[in-house]
């Protein structure tokens, strides 16, 4: 089983929809988490940090299940733009630095 | 200000050949760190180094790979005997610190024939 696991899509959203997706994690022990965001053949950049009690971004709003070991990001009033694979990432307490571990990312296609 | 760099950005070789990749962190990150990214795979960790010394090689695949770090900046990850499943984009991202947010590269797209 993978550490991190995302449905890989793709979302096919009409724009001005919202849509919103999870990524589960098997590791009990994971400390923080975030939603960084990948455009093709680019690097990933981090969307949003997620915290305990939920966030928000503007449009993005981050959620954190501890209990049930799943974050979700919903995404309101869906622009051209937000079409991109959204990369769930979690880290470990480690004595040394802060590995990423990747889900293998949900991909969203926001259409006119 | 500048971000991570990395060079080349493509790199084709044949199989059985060394390559070596480099990665300049952002000034002042004392905290660096490789993935790959291959089709099929996702990203997958690599190495952390904090300044100079390497305290986690925990995700190198092989012995064929090596990375090293000098004057707590530029890094190099060579890989050795070069193989097709070494083809991947290898991505490079500094911190701050051990624990402060990443910041990636563009990375380095190795095509192993």
């Amino acid at each position: 089983r993978k550490e991190v696991e995302q449905d890989p899509g793709p979302f096919n959203v009409p724009e001005g929809a919202t849509v919103a997706f999870n990524c589960t994690y098997s590791n009990s022990a994971s400390q923080s988490f975030f939603w960084y965001r990948q455009d093709c053949r680019k690097e990933p950049k981090l969307l949003m940090s997620v915290y305990s009690s939920g966030n928000e971004d503007g449009r993005f709003t981050a959620q954190l299940n501890r209990a049930s070991q799943y974050i979700s990001l919903l995404i309101r009033d869906s622009k051209l733009s937000d079409s991109a694979t959204y990369l769930c990432v979690v880290t470990v307490p480690k004595v040394a630095g802060n590995k990423l571990t990747f889900g293998g990312g949900t991909r969203v296609l926001v259409k006119p | 200000g500048a971000g991570v760099s990395q060079s080349p950005s493509n790199k084709v070789t044949e199989k059985g050949k060394d390559v070596e990749l480099r990665c300049d962190p952002i000034s002042g990150h004392t905290a660096l760190y490789w993935y790959r990214q291959s089709l099929g795979q996702g990203l997958e960790f690599l190495i952390y180094f904090q300044g100079n010394s390497a305290p986690d090689k925990s995700g190198l695949p092989s012995d064929r790979f090596s990375a090293e770090r000098t004057g707590g900046s530029v890094s190099t990850l060579t890989i050795q005997r070069t193989q097709q499943e070494d083809s991947a984009v290898y991505l490079c991202a500094s911190s701050f610190g051990g624990k402060d947010t990443q910041y990636f590269g563009p990375g380095t797209r190795l095509t192993v024939l």
